[in-house]
C-alpha cells in the first residue's frame, strides 16, 4: 500500500522569500509518480509539479521545484521568492506504477506574510 | 467552458436521502475518479473508472455507488446519506497514454455536500 505523510503544522513564510512544504512517501512499487497540488481557499485543484520515481533530476515548473530524494523517500516542494497569491492549502500525492489513482497526503497550510 | 463539471456544485440533504452527483468532461480522457476530502484527511478515493465497462472501488467505497453512463458522465450515488458523508467531493480525469511519463488527473470545482 502506498501512503504519503505531511506533518508539518502551518507554514508561515514572509513574502519573497522561499520555503519548503515536506512531503514523505512509502511504496513498494519500483514504478511510482509524485505530485503537489495547490488549493487555495476557493476550493479548486491546481497540479503543480510532478517527479517521477525513474527521473535523474528534480522536476522544476516556474517558481516551483521539487526535492526528490529517493534513499529517504522524501518529494519536498520548494516554492521560491513567495507571493501572496501562494497562500493556500498544499498536497503532497503519489501515483502507482500505472500513473492511475492518487493516494493524497493530509495536506500543508502555507500563509504567505506581506 | 470547463473541461470537468459538477453538479450541483452545493447541496444540502437530509439523514436518509438519496442523492446523486454528477460529474461530466469535455477532456476526451477514458479515466474518470471520484474523490471526498474532510478537513485534516486530504482526499481519499472511492471510486474509480478506466473505462466504460471498467468500475472499481477505492479505498472508502462504503456508503457510495457509481454509474458511468457514457465515455464523459461518471456519477456517484448515496442510497441512504448519513451526516458522516458531509464533505467536499471532487471528481476527477485523467487520459491514458501508453508510454508516457504521467497521466496528469484534471479535477472538476466540486461539489460541497451537507447531511443532516
Amino acid at each position: 500500500a502506498q501512503k504519503i505523510t505531511q506533518t508539518q503544522p502551518g507554514m508561515f513564510v514572509q513574502e519573497k522569500e522561499a520555503v519548503t512544504l515536506d512531503c514523505t512517501y512509502d511504496t513498494s512499487d519500483p514504478s511510482y509518480g509524485l505530485f503537489w497540488y495547490k488549493q487555495p481557499s476557493s476550493g479548486e485543484m491546481i497540479f503543480l509539479i510532478y517527479q517521477g520515481s525513474y527521473d535523474q533530476q528534480n522536476a522544476t515548473e516556474g517558481r516551483y521545484s521539487l526535492n526528490f530524494q529517493k534513499a529517504r523517500k522524501s518529494a519536498n516542494l520548494v516554492i521560491s521568492a513567495s507571493q501572496l497569491g501562494d497562500s493556500a492549502m498544499y498536497f503532497c500525492a503519489m501515483s502507482d506504477g500505472a500513473n492511475s489513482k492518487l493516494t493524497f497526503g493530509k495536506g500543508i497550510t502555507l500563509s504567505v506574510r506581506p | 467552458d470547463a473541461d470537468v463539471t459538477q453538479t450541483p456544485r452545493n447541496r444540502i440533504t437530509k439523514t436518509g436521502k438519496r442523492i446523486m452527483l454528477e460529474c461530466s468532461q469535455t477532456k476526451g480522457h477514458d479515466r474518470m475518479y471520484w474523490y471526498r476530502q474532510d478537513p485534516g484527511l486530504g482526499l481519499r478515493l472511492i471510486y474509480y473508472s478506466f473505462d466504460v465497462k471498467d468500475i472499481n472501488k477505492g479505498e472508502i467505497s462504503d456508503g457510495y455507488s457509481v454509474s458511468r453512463q457514457a465515455q464523459a458522465k461518471f456519477s456517484l450515488s448515496l442510497e441512504s446519506a448519513i451526516p458522516n458523508q458531509t464533505a467536499l467531493y471532487f471528481c476527477a480525469t485523467s487520459d491514458s497514454v501508453a508510454g508516457a511519463s504521467y497521466n496528469e488527473q484534471f479535477f472538476g470545482p466540486g461539489t460541497r455536500l451537507t447531511v443532516l
